[in-house]
């Protein structure tokens, strides 16, 4: 089992561009979940997914859009980057709510 | 305001000694904790975790103890190893949420041969 993936692992962009960022798990895990970690601070919720079909906005949602594609895949899109998006953006998924997450490897993002 | 607090930026032992790293939380509707190990360039790892309604959790190594009327727990690693240098966050869950990991900005362990 791969458990959670992620592409890219790094990516570059301009201030004002847009990229999705993908993730699947092959847990058959019911909950996906989307965080970024800033520099010197624990990783913040930015949209999750309950299950196949709903999401929802977490602590930072601002600038960032979600689609749940089926049950393995949840994206995370930025349809204008800007500079305050540079961070490391991490997928992660769990059996159901409450339960224990499990994180991708993450995708670096700087915008320049 | 920072509900999951882990106070030592860094920690440093030597191989074989224990580890404690400590953690406070501030919301008393947290009800299940998680310890996670980070190494650079790559996803947290979950190590351990502990329900609210225990006190104490082992596995091999690792020991969680969760003291709630202080609202601390901490994780124990006996006997550290080099392998053990990361860097370890504790996270909650519940609060008003089961979706949100609320995170501490994590603690830098460096065990030293």
């Amino acid at each position: 089992n791969a458990g959670v993936t992620q592409t890219p692992k790094f990516q570059v962009l301009k201030t004002g561009q847009s990229m999705t960022l993908q993730c699947a798990q092959d847990m058959n895990h019911n909950s996906m979940y989307w965080y970024r970690q800033d520099p010197g601070m624990g990783l913040r919720l930015i949209y999750y997914s309950a299950s196949e079909g709903t999401t929802d906005k977490g602590e930072v949602p601002n600038g960032y859009n979600v689609s749940r594609l089926n049950k393995r895949e949840f994206s995370l899109r930025l349809e204008s980057a800007a500079p305050s998006q540079t961070s490391v953006y991490f997928c992660a998924s769990s059996e159901k709510a409450g339960e224990t997450q499990y994180f991708g490897p993450g995708t670096r993002l700087l915008v320049l | 305001d920072q509900q999951v607090k882990q106070n030592s930026p860094s920690l440093s032992v030597q191989e074989g000694r224990i580890s404690i790293l400590n953690c406070d939380y501030t919301n008393s509707m947290f009800d299940y904790f998680l310890w996670y190990k980070k190494y650079p360039a790559e996803g947290p790892t979950f190590l351990i975790s502990i329900s609210s309604i225990k006190d104490k959790n082992e596995d091999g190594r690792f020991t969680v103890f969760l003291n709630k009327s202080a609202k601390h727990l901490s994780l124990h690693i006996v006997p550290s190893q080099p392998g053990d240098s990361a860097v370890y966050f504790c996270a909650a869950l519940g609060g008003g949420s089961n979706y949100k990991l609320t995170f501490g900005k994590g603690t830098l362990l460096t065990v030293n041969p």
